[in-house]
């Protein structure tokens, strides 16, 4: 079965630290990993998407990578801020579906 | 581009109704996806179309729900009847390509169903 963990559930750091997010999954047979946003009641907004062949991925303070043979990913956040503060999902595709985690609550505290 | 649009945001019905979401794709994509996403289950995909043609329809929970893709750009699903297990937030997400492209999200349809 393919299955998403993400862990921790929450976290909740004051502003200015730089924090690890992580994804693990059970089968490696993927196609690529998207990490996500979703701000309360609103929609996901995708963040960094790592192909399968890819290492990592930046955008501005955040960074993606990706250890397929170990089922892990992790996304880093540099110099948090209390703007960051949102639900972080990971998801990794198989074949056209994508399996998502049940997401980290981040809590930037200024 | 004003991005994947959904209608309607917000729906409260009752219980046996017909309630049917709408999407709209980013244009010059031409996957779309289906999600409905609750505290208990996450998010879910429900089903997949790529070129108008239904890929994957393995996650749509019964025959209550339909979805049809009648052009390149527009999506329904359909609950019929609604019961109030079917509450969530459904989500479509539109792709460039068959799909293990970067997905792009609507904003949503929040559905309650009393």
């Amino acid at each position: 079965k393919q299955e998403v963990t993400q862990i921790p559930a929450a976290l909740s750091v004051p502003e200015g630290e730089n924090l690890v997010l992580n994804c693990s999954f059970t089968d490696s047979a993927i196609y690529n990993l998207q990490w996500f946003r979703q701000d309360p009641g609103k929609g996901l907004t995708s963040l960094l998407l790592i192909q399968s062949s890819q290492r990592e991925q930046t955008s501005g303070r955040l960074n993606a990578s990706l250890d397929k043979s170990s089922g892990r990913s992790t996304l880093y956040i540099a110099a948090s801020q209390p703007g960051d503060s949102a639900t972080y999902l990971c998801a990794v595709e198989y074949g056209n579906k994508l399996v998502f985690g049940a997401g980290t609550i981040l809590r930037v505290k200024s | 581009d004003a991005g994947v649009i959904q209608s309607p945001r917000h729906e409260v019905t009752e219980m046996g109704q017909e309630v049917t979401l709408r999407c709209k794709l980013i244009s010059g994509h031409n996957s779309l996806f289906w999600y409905r996403q609750t505290m208990m289950r996450g998010l879910e995909l429900l089903i997949y179309f790529n070129n108008n043609v239904p890929i994957d329809d393995s996650g749509m929970p019964e025959d209550r729900f339909s979805a049809k893709m009648p052009n390149a750009s527009f999506s329904t699903l359909k609950i019929q009847p609604s019961e109030p297990r079917d509450s969530a937030v459904y989500f479509c997400a539109s792709v460039r390509g068959a799909g293990w492209d970067e997905q792009f999200f609507g904003p949503g349809t929040r559905l309650t169903v009393l």
